[in-house]
Parts: C-alpha cells; structure tokens; sequence
C-alpha cells in the first residue's frame, strides 16, 4: 500500500464547478499535511497547510481527519487558471522532516 | 523569503559524463535539503536527505555512488549524478526547510542524457 494515496484523475470540469480531491496516508504518525499545486514541468507549490479544525483561503478548503487518515481539499467557483496537478503531502516528522509526496490529481478546468 | 534557487535549470549531456546540479537557499539557513527525481506524469520521489556536514541518507533504491550529494554549508547541496545514461533523465528537483514542517522548493533541472 502506498504511504500517500490520491485519485490520478484528471477531473475535467467546467468553470465555476466546485471540485474535491481526496487523500489518504497510511502512517498514522505523520504529523503535518499540505496541498501542493504543480504546473507542468514547474516545481511544486505550496497551496495550503491542512489543519484537523479545517482551514480556508478564499475558494479552497481544506480538511483533515486523523481517526480515518484522510485529506480532503475543495476548490468553489473553479477558474482556468485552477488547472493544475494538486499534490498531497505528508510530513513524518520526527526527528527530522520526511516529506512524502502523493502522487498527484490532475485537474482540468474547460471554459 | 525562503527562496531555493537551482542552477542549471536545464542540461544536456552525453551518456557516460557526470552532471552537478547546485542548490543554494538564498535568504535562509537551510537545515535540510531534499532532493527529489521526477519522471514524466509521475510524482516527486525523495532520493535522499541531506544535512550540512554530515553524509546524505538515500532512499531505498538510490545508488549513493551514482548520485553523490555534498552539502558543504547550510545554504548549498550539490548532486552530481556520475557516469549518467539516458534512463538518468528526468526532472530534479531540491528542496529545504528551517527546521519546520514547510518545504520551499528549487525550480528544478531538467535533464536529458543523449
């Protein structure tokens, strides 16, 4: 079993639509989670941190729960320029950082 | 702040040369850097850690003696990926924290061995 899981995709969905991406890890003793966004052949970018209270920037949400291990991000209003490859990301952190990287759901957003 | 630069962005060589890629975080100290491979429609996949002074911990799979990591300062890592071959190419991408959970990326280096 993967250490991050995502669906590949790719979500095609027109403008405007809501979208939501989901995630599971297997390590329960990861300690912080994130979305990434990457465009084609750029490195990745940080979109947001996942907090178990939820968090919210804007049109994205994102959500976390540990008893089921499991990310959730939420895209409202969905632009063009949302298109991209979202990336889950996990930290095991313990004495160091160990970044472990899903392996990406591509959106595509159509006029 | 927290910019992570890469130099090359981008290389061509021939099978059988040895390739360095640098990595500099520009305004910060890098505790750890991170260097991760990326083939075409896959995801980012960790080589190896690296902290400053010390010798870099390869990923299961990583041949340590192909791809050589110096992190000589807490602001650069270099991979020097040796003897490289065309199943070498991919996309290289680096990364380091402060010490907190935050990753800040390089722009990555694409190479192509011919």
């Amino acid at each position: 079993r993967k250490e991050v899981e995502q669906d590949p995709g790719p979500f095609n969905v027109p403008e405007g639509a809501t979208v939501a991406f989901n995630c599971t890890y297997s390590n329960s003793a990861s300690q912080s989670f994130f979305w990434y966004r990457q465009d084609c052949r750029k490195e990745p970018k940080l979109l947001m941190s996942v907090y178990s209270s939820g968090n919210e920037d804007g049109r994205f949400t994102a959500q976390l729960n540990r008893a089921s291990q499991y990310i959730s991000l939420l895209i409202r209003d969905s632009k063009l320029s949302d298109s991209a490859t979202y990336l889950c990301v996990v930290n095991l952190w313990s004495s160091a950082s160990k970044i472990i990287f899903g392996s990406g759901t591509r959106l595509s957003i159509r006029p | 702040g927290a910019v992570v630069s890469q130099h090359p962005s981008w290389v061509i060589c021939k099978s059988g040369t040895s390739v360095k890629i640098e990595c500099r975080s520009l305004d910060f100290q890098a505790t750890t850097m991170f260097w991760y491979r990326q083939f075409p429609k896959q995801s980012l996949m960790l080589m190896a850690t690296s902290n400053e002074g010390s010798k870099a911990t390869y990923e299961q799979g990583v041949e340590k003696d192909k791809f050589l990591i110096n992190h000589a300062s807490l602001t650069l890592s270099t991979l020097t990926v040796t003897s490289a071959h065309p199943e070498d190419s991919s996309f290289y991408i680096c990364s380091a924290d402060q010490g907190g959970y935050e990753q800040y990326f390089g722009p990555g280096t694409r190479l192509t061995v011919t």
